[in-house]
């Protein structure tokens, strides 16, 4: 298994609170996403980094910002979360864009109350 | 713009028989194609993918897809069930942006294995 942890597993918290989502890696990667998983909609794409410190928007990057100062760290912040952001989060990465297939973390339930 | 339509959202065998998972695409170029498999509440493993050399594209687990351009198909099969291919499994398309790969993915198919 490719070597990615998130934390926490599991968070509850309540409406209008900031919330933040780490990713890390061991692999160093160059290639970091964070997606987002709901019932009927598989998983979409919320922002992705190639490189430290460039990042980039997916198609569900509202109420979401990302970070990554380190290659093996990639942050996600919900700035005031909201019920809508409840969801199950995944981080991703690839060796290189084109012809690498991505590699999945382990995922991170969250539910706003 | 490219996408995946998986035709099934759920699909129940009988344990030791034949699997088939549907999946179409739609691109404007050849495409890069993959399956993913999700047992519950665990994160994603890549089954297999198709990156425009052989059509036949064998993956573990004695799962294989098959890409078919005329009917722009990527069908998930299986000769012999087992109870632990029970999951949800993705078919997803990439995209390469100016500055990464995009996944697309299907909604999924919920496979349930009986005995």
């Amino acid at each position: 298994d490719a070597g990615i942890t998130q934390s926490p597993r599991h968070k509850v918290t309540e409406t209008g609170t900031p919330v933040t989502l780490r990713c890390h890696q061991t692999e160093n990667h160059r290639y970091m996403y964070w997606y987002r998983q709901d019932p009927g909609h598989g998983l979409r794409l919320i922002h992705y980094s190639y490189g430290v410190k460039d990042t980039d928007k997916g198609e569900v990057s509202d109420g979401y910002s990302v970070s990554r100062s380190k290659t093996e760290d990639f942050l996600l912040t919900l700035e005031s979360a909201t019920s809508s952001q409840t969801s199950v989060y995944f981080c991703a990465i690839s060796e290189l864009a084109g012809r690498y297939e991505q590699y999945f973390g382990p995922g991170t339930r969250l539910t706003v109350t | 713009a490219q996408s995946v339509t998986q035709l099934d959202s759920h699909v129940s065998v009988s344990e030791g028989t034949p699997v088939l998972l549907r999946c179409n695409y739609s691109s404007s170029y050849s495409p890069s194609l993959f399956w993913y498999v999700q047992h519950p509440n665990k994160g994603l493993q890549l089954l297999l993918k198709y990156t425009s050399a052989a059509t036949l594209v064998k993956g573990i687990n004695g799962f294989e897809a098959e890409f078919k351009k005329s009917e722009t198909s990527f069908h998930l099969t299986k000769p012999s069930a087992h109870m632990s291919d029970a999951a949800e499994y993705f078919c997803v398309v990439r995209s390469n942006t100016g500055t990464a790969s995009k996944l697309t993915f299907g909604t999924g198919t919920r496979l349930q294995v009986t005995l």
